[in-house]
């Protein structure tokens, strides 16, 4: 089955820095990759994700990167707020209809205000 | 849009009862709903897969008499957690997709289940 790595397990940044989550995974034939971000008490919220056929996909402050060939994908967080602040989980699953996703470990990532 | 609820939010119960967890999509019909388990400080364990109308597909090591899961229309979707113990205590969050062409999972609120 699939099998995937996140790091780093905490990260702190200054308020306006950058904060990049990577991760592995390990099954060559997983072709979606979301990033959720969850806070205390709540369910994962969904914030970016990308598709095998696309090496990086943006979405204002948030970005995402995929190495197909390396088999590993990352976050990216340019001008970090306080409200970023959460546990960050990457994802890998073989596609559509039944196939559930693998999680990574999860990153919890503190802005220092 | 691709709004989950989970109901209740928190449950405390005896040990020995049962619970019943319940998922819905609410702006959207769900072919696949999964069920996971999350204990705190840690990521979320696919616990069953369960599609509509049909039997749940559960994990290696989660016993499908002990946590009963029914998808009994395109929105819904209840876990049970029968005879519960102490070790059942745990943040249960579901997840929904809509339609068997589509990527994207939508999580519930989550649904935080103490048993004492």
């Amino acid at each position: 089955g699939e099998n995937v790595e996140q790091h780093p397990s905490t990260l702190s940044v200054q308020e306006g820095d950058s904060a990049v989550i990577k991760c592995t995974y390990s099954d060559s034939a997983s072709n979606y990759f979301p990033w959720y971000k969850q806070e205390l008490g709540k369910g994962p919220q969904l914030i970016i994700d990308i598709r095998s056929n696309v090496g990086e996909k943006k979405d204002q402050r948030i970005a995402v990167t995929l190495n197909k060939t390396a088999k590993h994908f990352s976050l990216h967080i340019t001008e970090t707020q306080p409200e970023d602040s959460a546990v960050y989980f990457c994802a890998a699953s073989r596609g559509t209809g039944r196939r559930a996703l693998t999680f990574g470990s999860g990153t919890r990532l503190q802005v220092q205000p | 849009g691709a709004v989950v609820s989970q109901h209740p939010s928190r449950v405390i119960c005896k040990s020995g009862t049962s619970v019943k967890i319940e998922c819905r999509s609410l702006d959207f019909q769900a072919t696949t709903m999964f069920w996971y388990r999350q204990f705190p400080k840690q990521s979320l364990m696919l616990m069953a897969t369960s599609n509509e109308g049909s039997k749940a597909t559960y994990e290696q090591g989660v016993e499908k008499d002990k946590f009963l899961i029914n998808h009994a229309s395109l929105t819904l979707s209840t876990l049970t957690v029968t005879s519960a113990h102490p070790e059942d205590s745990s943040f249960y969050i579901c997840s929904a997709r809509a339609g068997q062409g589509n990527y994207e999972q939508y999580f519930g609120p989550g649904t935080r289940l103490t048993v004492t």
